[in-house]
């Protein structure tokens, strides 16, 4: 089953604007990270919150984390057209005291920052 | 470093054949991912590696695949026989490994075109 998914599915916006995108996941988590793909590339880590923060800023990229939603959101300030692209979120799922090592990525917002 | 290295970049070949995907993982990092990416399903985790050894391959889909990493720099997937459904981006990552699942860095991906 899916551990993450992300709204929207899709985000169109004019440069300058901000973009959010938000994730939810089922299980209890170790960490939650944020993946970037552009069209016909493989995926570029973006960003990594651990389960006991609540906020993380990289340059203009700033993420949130609410584990009793188990929710997560991503917030791209002052967008450029370079920002397009789709993002991932992806979850390191913990059960009981151990991690499964594994990471499980949801189905992604492609974002669209029109010029 | 060169990053995670895929081969092939593309591939099509006809139904009944068999396919093999490799990958060299970056030097140092101890797990190693596959994942196959589609429109309609996303990102699949199919197996991963810990130190050489296979940890979960809950994923494959069936017995046709099998996924090997003989040492610390190298690894294959191997579809036999391939079926038109196996068409899609095959990717592999890897990361440092330890208690949590950290950073992936993946490959360009193997695009699979199966006639």
């Amino acid at each position: 089953s899916q551990q993450g998914e992300e709204d929207p599915q899709a985000l169109s916006i004019q440069e300058g604007e901000n973009a959010t995108m938000n994730c939810s996941y089922k299980t209890s988590i170790n960490n939650l990270q944020w993946y970037r793909q552009n069209s016909g590339r493989g995926l570029v880590h973006l960003i990594l919150i651990r389960s006991n923060e609540r906020e993380k800023h990289s340059g203009r990229l700033r993420v949130t984390l609410d584990t009793s939603k188990k929710s997560s959101s991503l917030l791209i300030t002052a967008s450029r057209a370079a920002d397009t692209a789709s993002y991932f979120c992806a979850t390191d799922a913990r059960y009981g005291s151990g991690n499964t090592g594994k990471l499980i990525f949801g189905q992604g917002t492609t974002l669209q920052v029109k010029p | 470093d060169a990053g995670v290295i895929q081969s092939p970049r593309h591939e099509v070949t006809e139904m009944g054949q068999e396919v093999t995907l490799r990958c060299k993982p970056i030097s140092g990092h101890n797990s190693l991912f596959w994942y196959r990416q589609t429109m309609m399903r996303g990102l699949e985790l199919l197996i991963y590696f810990n130190n050489n050894v296979p940890i979960d391959d809950s994923g494959m889909p069936e017995d046709r695949f099998s996924a090997k990493m003989p040492n610390a720099s190298f690894s294959t997937l191997k579809i036999q026989p391939s079926e038109p459904r196996d068409s899609a981006v095959y990717f592999c990552a890897s990361s440092l490994g330890g208690l949590n699942t950290g950073e992936l860095f993946f490959g360009e991906g193997s695009r699979l075109t199966v006639l």
